[in-house]
């Protein structure tokens, strides 16, 4: 069975220009999670999605946004980027029927703002 | 708050065993994972507790007290290839399915 697949796995922007990154989630999963990391933070929770509904939302600016489409696949969407935005973007998929089930995460999309 | 502590870093020796800990305060608990991470790659799952106690599975084994706050992820007859980043997560009762409160990270070095 695939992976969670990101794409692009590189990207390089620069201040002001937007960004939309693409995941496809393991067939079968329905719940999608997108989270950032960076080294001093972490990772940090953007969204979750289930059945094309944002369920939660974490403490991000309104610069952030995001989407599923009908297949279970989810875009995140950055606007007017900033110096700080440069981060590793993990995307997550996991089997909402079973609670104790974990994420699994794709190998993310490299994100520098320059 | 939500706060989930780590040590930042760790050195063992190959073949040794290493106790990582991980202390959480949320606001509310419905489980706590582990996951690995190498250097550029996906965090990829290692376990997961909701219950008091020892959860096993082969070299890697995790504890936890709900009542202390507290977990550890136990990793046996260390091999090179363990050196990475150990994540503790914690789903809070009050949260969504999928958001998990994570750790800074462990980096462990192992060294022949």
């Amino acid at each position: 069975k695939a992976g969670v697949t990101q794409t692009p796995r590189y990207l390089i922007k620069t201040r002001g220009q937007q960004v939309t990154l693409s995941c496809s989630p393991i067939s079968g999963h329905r719940s999608v999670s997108w989270y950032q990391q960076t080294p001093g933070q972490g990772l940090q929770f953007l969204f979750e999605y289930f059945s094309e509904t944002q369920r939660n939302k974490g403490n991000f600016p309104g610069r952030f946004s995001g989407r599923q489409f009908s297949n279970s696949r989810s875009e995140m969407n950055v606007s007017t980027l900033e110096l700080g935005d440069s981060a590793l973007y993990l995307c997550a998929s996991s089997l909402v029927a079973e609670y104790n089930s974990p994420l699994h995460f794709g190998n993310g999309t490299r994100l520098t703002v320059t | 708050g939500q706060n989930i502590d780590q040590p930042t870093e760790m050195t063992a020796t190959e073949g040794a065993i290493v106790q990582i800990n991980c202390t959480y305060q949320t606001s509310g608990f419905n489980g706590l994972f582990w996951y690995q991470q190498h250097a550029g790659e996906a965090p990829t799952f290692l376990s997961y507790n909701v219950l008091d106690g020892l959860e096993e599975k082969g070299r890697f084994s995790s504890f936890l007290s709900r009542s202390k706050g507290y977990s550890y992820l136990l990793l046996k007859e260390l091999q090179m290839k363990d050196s990475a980043s150990y994540l503790c997560a914690v789903r809070a009762a009050s949260t969504g399915f999928q958001k998990l409160v994570f750790g800074t990270g462990t980096r462990l070095l192992v060294s022949p």
